[in-house]
This record gives C-alpha cells, structure tokens and sequence, in this order.
C-alpha cells in the first residue's frame, strides 16, 4: 500500500533563511508525488509535481524538491523564506488505482516564518 | 482554464439539522470529483469520490451522502447533523492518470454544527 509520512508536524525558520520541509514515502510503484500548500481557511494549492522525469522538480514560490528513490524521500526546499510562506504544506502521493486519481496525503507540516 | 466553486463558504447549523453543499467545476468535461473533510489541525480525510454521473463511492461510512446529478456538479449531504460533522469540508477535481494525478481544490466550505 502506497502511504507517505511527513517527518516534521511543525517547522520555524526565520525569514531569509532556508526552508527544509522531510517527506518520505512508501510505495510499491514508480509513484507520482505532489506538494501542496493551504494558507489558514484556503483550499489547497498545487505547488509542485513529480511524475517520474526530472528527480529535481522546480515549483511555484520558489520551492523545489528532489525525489531519491534510493532514500524513499521527496522533501521541500527554498532557498530563502518569505513571511508569506508562514501555511500548511502537505506531502502526497497517487494511490495507484488507476482512474480513480485517489491521492494519498500526509499529516501536513506547519511552516513558521519568524520574522 | 478550468475553476471550481463551492458554497457556502461558511455555515452554522443546529445539530439534526439537513446539510447540502454544493461543488461545481467549469472548463473541463468528465473530472473525477472528490468531497474531503479537514478537522481543526488534522489532515485531509477523503470522503466521496465519483468518476462520472451516478457514479459515488464512498470511503468512510458516515451519516453524510453525496451525489453527482451533472458532470460538474458534486454534492455533499446529511439529513442529520452530528457534532462531529464540523469542519473544513473541500470539493476537488482531477482527470487521473490523463493529467497525472493532480487534483485541484475549490476554496472550501467552514461547517460549523452547534
């Protein structure tokens, strides 16, 4: 069964500094992986995708991630963080049952941005 | 380009009380449509989804019901209202593997039962 585990509940950074958001996952598959983001009372939004091309996806906002299948990992990454950044960023996976298109999402992280 | 809707975006209702909410997408024909709830600081917990119309499977058994009458239209519902039917309830679309799995999400509807 496919299942992804965030690793941080919450993350403080102050602003300027990098951001560093721990996704590993498990899957039986070559998986598809999504990061997505939900400011307070806001639906989610897409930041960035991998489909099983590039191992280096490059997002919306400046935020990347690297999927290392060796590692099982697909974590976040920005450069420099923005007090705008401050949200709840969620790991997924597709759950692999074909058209469905069911996803499976982690427990989200919290992201504080200090200023 | 392709939007989705929902409404209300907030409700408060009485326990016991009829719910109906409401999901529409525009600009795109078929999607998968799904229904998720968000309690207060949890994740997302999928509840409904359809691959077309009358199509409904459901993924956690509840006092909650929905239904796809159109394409685009998706529908949550209770005829009763628990305590525990409160939260972020949010409608998504996607097209599966046609466009890799992404799903995207509407703005959200707060369902507050008192």
């Amino acid at each position: 069964a496919q299942s992804v585990t965030q690793l941080d509940s919450h993350v403080s950074v102050s602003e300027g500094t990098p951001v560093l958001l721990r996704c590993n996952y498990s899957s039986s598959y070559s998986p598809s992986l999504f990061w997505y983001v939900q400011h307070p009372n806001k639906g989610l939004q897409l930041l960035l995708k991998y489909t099983s091309a590039a191992t280096l996806v490059k997002g919306i906002n400046g935020f990347e991630a690297e999927f290392k299948k060796s590692e099982t990992s697909f974590h976040l990454t920005k450069p420099s963080a923005h007090m705008s950044d401050a949200a709840e960023y969620f790991c997924v996976v597709n759950d692999g049952s074909g058209n469905t298109g069911k996803l499976i999402f982690g427990q989200g992280t919290t992201l504080q941005v200090k200023p | 380009s392709q939007t989705i809707h929902q409404w209300p975006a907030t409700l408060v209702q009485p326990v016991g009380s009829p719910l109906s909410l409401e999901c529409t997408v525009e600009g795109t024909s078929n999607p998968n449509l799904y229904w998720y709830r968000q309690a207060a600081g949890r994740g997302l917990q999928l509840l409904f989804y359809s691959v077309g119309i009358g199509q409904i499977s459901s993924e956690v058994p509840q006092n909650l019901s929905a239904s796809r009458p159109q394409d685009r239209q998706f529908i949550l519902s209770s005829k009763k209202l628990l305590l525990s039917d409160s939260g972020f309830y949010l409608c998504a679309w996607g097209l599966g593997v046609v466009r890799g799995y992404e799903q995207y999400f509407g703005p959200g509807t707060r369902l507050t039962v008192t």
